[in-house]
């Protein structure tokens, strides 16, 4: 079945540096577009990242352009998202989910906490 | 870039039938959404792909009590026979050329 299993959230201090992964398993990774999407309490689901399913192209929210970074090993099954000059507003639970169109799958969730 | 609007709440009765309502912004009136469902403590979940023509495609395993509609702007999502596990966070998604947005989303209680 489909699986998305992501880790590597934290506690991290503003301005430092983390690195969240995204295991695929259950369906044809190389071939399906992928995102990083954010939720807090407050502020819902934010959409993070996308990127296609050969890496060819990227796109970012604005709230991330120029601090994140998203790539993908599809030899490797995995996606990744370089989150550097954390703020503290970027505290959330960080979901991968697939889709190109509509996401039509989510992963778990990781919990990332940025805090002095 | 599409703004997704939803009501902050509603409620129904265990059995009976709600309507939850996603309004897109002006301009955007012809896009296809997506609905997703969300019970307390839990990752959201894919319920169903909605195009302005009302045709849509759920996602594997969803019952049938969920169906999908679009009238102009607004894109709904029909609960029937309510169940205790319905009570959960509904949120629509759409997307544009570089960017996906969220609605704000509903949170759905059973009585």
């Amino acid at each position: 079945q489909v699986q998305l299993v992501e880790s590597g959230g934290g506690v991290v201090q503003p301005g430092g540096s983390l690195r969240v992964s995204c295991a695929a398993s259950g369906f044809t990774f190389s071939t399906s577009g992928m995102h990083w999407v954010r939720q807090t309490p407050d502020k819902g689901l934010e959409w993070v990242a996308f990127i296609r399913y050969d890496g060819g192209s990227i796109d970012y929210a604005d709230s991330v352009k120029g601090r994140f970074t998203i790539s993908r090993d599809n030899t490797d099954n995995t996606l990744y998202l370089q989150m550097n000059s954390l703020r503290v507003d970027d505290t959330a639970v960080y979901y991968c989910a697939r889709g190109a169109q509509a996401i039509d799958f989510w992963g778990q969730g990781t919990l990332v906490t940025v805090s002095s | 870039q599409p703004v997704l609007t939803q009501s902050s709440s509603a409620s129904a009765s265990l059995g009976s039938s709600v309507k939850l309502t996603c309004t897109l912004s002006s301009g955007h009136s012809s896009y296809i959404i997506a609905w997703h469902q969300q019970q307390p403590g839990k990752a959201p979940r894919y319920l169903m792909k909605l195009e302005n023509s009302g045709s849509y495609n759920k996602g594997s395993g969803i019952p049938d009590r969920f169906s999908g509609s679009s009238s102009g702007a607004d894109r709904y999502l029909t609960i029937s026979n309510l169940q205790s596990e319905d009570e959960a966070d509904y949120y629509c998604e759409t997307w544009d050329t570089n960017a996906r947005v969220f609605g704000g989303g509903t949170t759905l209680t059973v009585l």
